[in-house]
């Protein structure tokens, strides 16, 4: 089993760029979440999604959204990029409800 | 307002010097606290789950506790291995997850 997986590892964008990460749930997850991290700060809820639906949001703006597929991979998409945005986003899997397994994280850098 | 709050930020301790690090938290209702390891750049990593007061989980140096509004994490004769950051997390509603800032830990040789 390989887990939670992330792609790509790194990306560099300048201001008002659009990304998007992508993320491979650990086998048998059915659930995805995704996170914000700061340098010194812990992870800050973005969104979960399951059954290809968004469930929960956290404080984050529509700029943020995000998918997922039928094989419970997901999407992060961030619009119109901004310095504060530069952050560890981190994606974790879980059953419906249960412990989160994290992947590795992708490091967002704008400039 | 739901809070999950970490203490110390950050702590040294000589190898083989036992300490506790905590996690107190201010949610209604609690289903449950979570304790993940984080090492630099990377991913947390699941440690343990507690789901009720007077819950202990072990793991090879690492002690979980948890009462009706704090945990403990429990650290014996420490490496310097087990240098990290230390995440706690409550569920909070059906589906969103808290975290606390961290504990950043240091074990020195």
């Amino acid at each position: 089993d390989a887990g939670v997986t992330q792609s790509p590892t790194h990306l560099i964008k300048t201001r008002g760029q659009q990304v998007t990460l992508r993320c491979s749930p650990k086998s048998g997850h059915d659930t995805v979440s995704w996170y914000q991290q700061a340098l010194g700060q812990g992870p800050q809820f973005i969104f979960q999604y399951y059954e290809e639906e968004e469930r929960q949001r956290g404080n984050f703006p529509d700029r943020f959204s995000g998918h997922q597929f039928p094989n419970y991979s997901s999407e992060l998409n961030v619009n119109a990029l901004w310095l504060g945005d530069s952050a560890l986003y981190l994606c974790a899997s879980s059953l419906r409800w249960g412990e989160q397994f994290f992947g590795p994280g992708t490091r967002l850098t704008v400039l | 307002e739901d809070q999950v709050t970490q203490s110390p930020e950050a702590l040294r301790l000589q190898e083989g010097e036992s300490s506790s690090l905590n996690c107190s938290y201010t949610v209604s209702g609690l289903r449950g606290l979570f304790w993940y390891r984080q090492d630099p750049g990377k991913g947390p990593e699941f440690l343990f789950t507690l789901y009720s007061a007077g819950e202990e989980k072990e793991k090879e140096r690492l002690k979980a506790t948890l009462t009706k509004k704090e945990s403990f994490l429990h650290i014996t004769a420490p490496k310097p291995e087990d240098s990290a950051t230390y995440l706690c997390a409550v569920p909070r509603g059906d589906d969103k997850i808290i975290f606390g800032k961290g504990t950043r830990l240091h074990i020195l040789p």
